[in-house]
């Protein structure tokens, strides 16, 4: 099964960009990888699915328009823009990999965002 | 619109057992399966496995067989989490939730419970 690689830590100054990698294992080029955000103290929330043509459907409810995706080769990749405060936060990568029985659902270990 | 509301947080003595409740609303529950997963303090997400809420049958992931149940209530659009001889490693936020899809392909983990707090402390 796939394993997804991200980063622990990445900062940008309030109304900067921020662009966060979720990396997949090799062979997994072809994945589609969903981006989740968590706010202290929260529970996740789904931001958007990307693949290598980037976004697959729609973003998550109020998601705004600040956050986009990428996603190249092994790499996906969730930019957001003009960072506020409020998007301080932990964002998990994940995706789904195998059917029936077998099906399993792979998290990152997840990046912390600080506005500075 | 789909809600699902989970259960208060909960203080277990190691050994005892416990049982999470997640109330779904907003659409017909037997229609897709109910996920769970676990946060532990200050760790990532990990997956716990499925029930298909139409035949009640589930699915745990590796680390999660023998313990851990899931249930159903289907008349009260329920399902259940049942962690028995707990441990102090079982210390970790508990959270329902279910796929979105689109013409049956999954495209994310679209609704999650607010989260039941486990702890298992002497």
């Amino acid at each position: 099964q796939p394993v997804l690689t991200q980063p622990p830590s990445a900062s940008a100054s309030l109304g900067a960009s921020v662009t966060l990698t979720c990396t997949l294992s090799s062979g997994y080029s072809n994945y589609k990888v969903d981006w989740y955000q968590q706010r202290p103290g929260k529970g996740p929330r789904f931001v958007m699915r990307v693949g290598t043509g980037g976004i697959v459907g729609s973003k998550g409810d109020g998601i705004p328009d600040r956050f986009s995706v990428l996603g190249s080769g092994l790499n996906r990749y969730l930019t957001i823009n003009n960072i506020q405060e409020e998007d301080e936060s932990d964002y998990h990568c994940g995706t789904d990999y195998g059917s029936g029985s077998n099906f399993v659902y792979v998290f990152g270990t997840g990046t912390k965002v600080t506005v500075l | 619109q789909v809600q699902l509301v989970q259960s208060g947080s909960e203080l277990k003595k190691p050994g005892a057992s416990v049982k999470v409740s997640c109330k779904a609303s907003g659409y017909t529950f037997t229609t897709q399966a109910m996920i769970w997963l676990r946060q532990a303090p200050g760790q990532g997400l990990e997956w716990m496995g499925w029930i298909t809420t139409n035949t009640g049958n589930p699915t745990y992931a590796q680390g999660f067989r023998g313990r851990f149940v899931f249930s159903l209530d289907t008349s009260v659009s329920t399902a259940y989490l049942q962690i028995s001889s707990l441990k102090a490693e079982d210390t970790a936020v508990y959270y329902c939730a279910r796929f979105s899809m689109v013409q049956g392909v999954i495209v994310g983990i679209g609704n999650w419970g607010q989260g039941t707090l486990v702890t298992v402390s002497s």
